[in-house]
């Protein structure tokens, strides 16, 4: 089945520490997202990437860094230097264009800093 | 950039009454506008979208209304029941000068609702 899988679904992170989040689709999605949820804000743009190779920063990015080396994954890391990591990270892809503008969520991962 | 307002945060309905969420944007060039429903732990899924060459959409007991002369788009759910309890968000997003869209959508507050039996 195509889908979008983000792991671990929950993570502990102690302060000072960088962790990874993954994020992989086999939709043959050319853009993907990375929002962050925290209680009464809605989703947050993070970063994005239309296309391997290519990302740019979202509303939110510091402290944070992506990677597209590969058109099925977009990783983020949450560096040290992100002063409040507590939050549900959601990954998104969608295949831009004129009618297909859908983009499908993951199920999200939990980070929470100990 | 583009700013998302929805509005209420909370809604609690009975069981078969109509709940009504009502989003304004700012960026009068946003073209397309999903709504998505959150349940506990997972991610949102879209459930109903509109764009802007339509005034309203249709799907079985949700509907969406647009307005573009006022930036406000709506989600009409009828006949709500218990399973409709989540959380709804809508957005917006901007096709460039090329048409196509990048997927960056602009979220909404969210809608936290309770649909009581």
């Amino acid at each position: 089945d195509g889908g979008i899988t983000q792991s671990p679904k929950y993570l502990f992170r102690k302060e000072g520490q960088n962790v990874t989040l993954s994020c992989e689709q086999n939709l043959n999605h050319d853009a993907m997202y990375w929002y962050r949820q925290d209680p009464g804000q809605g989703l947050r743009l993070i970063y994005y990437s239309q296309i391997v190779n290519d990302f740019q920063k979202g509303d939110i990015a510091e402290g944070y860094s992506v990677s597209r080396e590969k058109k099925e994954s977009f990783p983020l890391t949450v560096t040290s230097a992100q002063k409040n990591p507590t939050a549900f990270y959601l990954c998104a892809s969608s295949k831009p264009g004129r009618k297909n503008t859908e983009a499908f969520f993951g199920q999200g991962t939990r980070l929470t800093v100990v | 950039g583009e700013n998302v307002e929805q509005h209420p945060s909370t809604l609690s309905v009975q069981e078969g009454d109509s709940a009504v969420i009502k989003c304004t944007y700012s960026d009068s060039a946003s073209n397309y506008f999903p709504w998505y429903k959150q349940e506990l732990g997972k991610g949102p899924q879209l459930i109903i979208d509109i764009r802007s060459n339509v005034g309203e959409k249709k799907d079985q007991r949700i509907a969406v209304t647009l307005n573009k002369t006022a930036k406000h788009f709506s989600l009409h759910i009828t006949e709500t029941q218990p399973e409709d309890s989540a959380v709804y968000f809508c957005a917006a997003i901007k096709a460039n000068a090329g048409g196509t869209s990048y997927g960056k959508l602009t979220f909404g507050q969210g809608t936290i609702l309770t649909v009581h039996p």
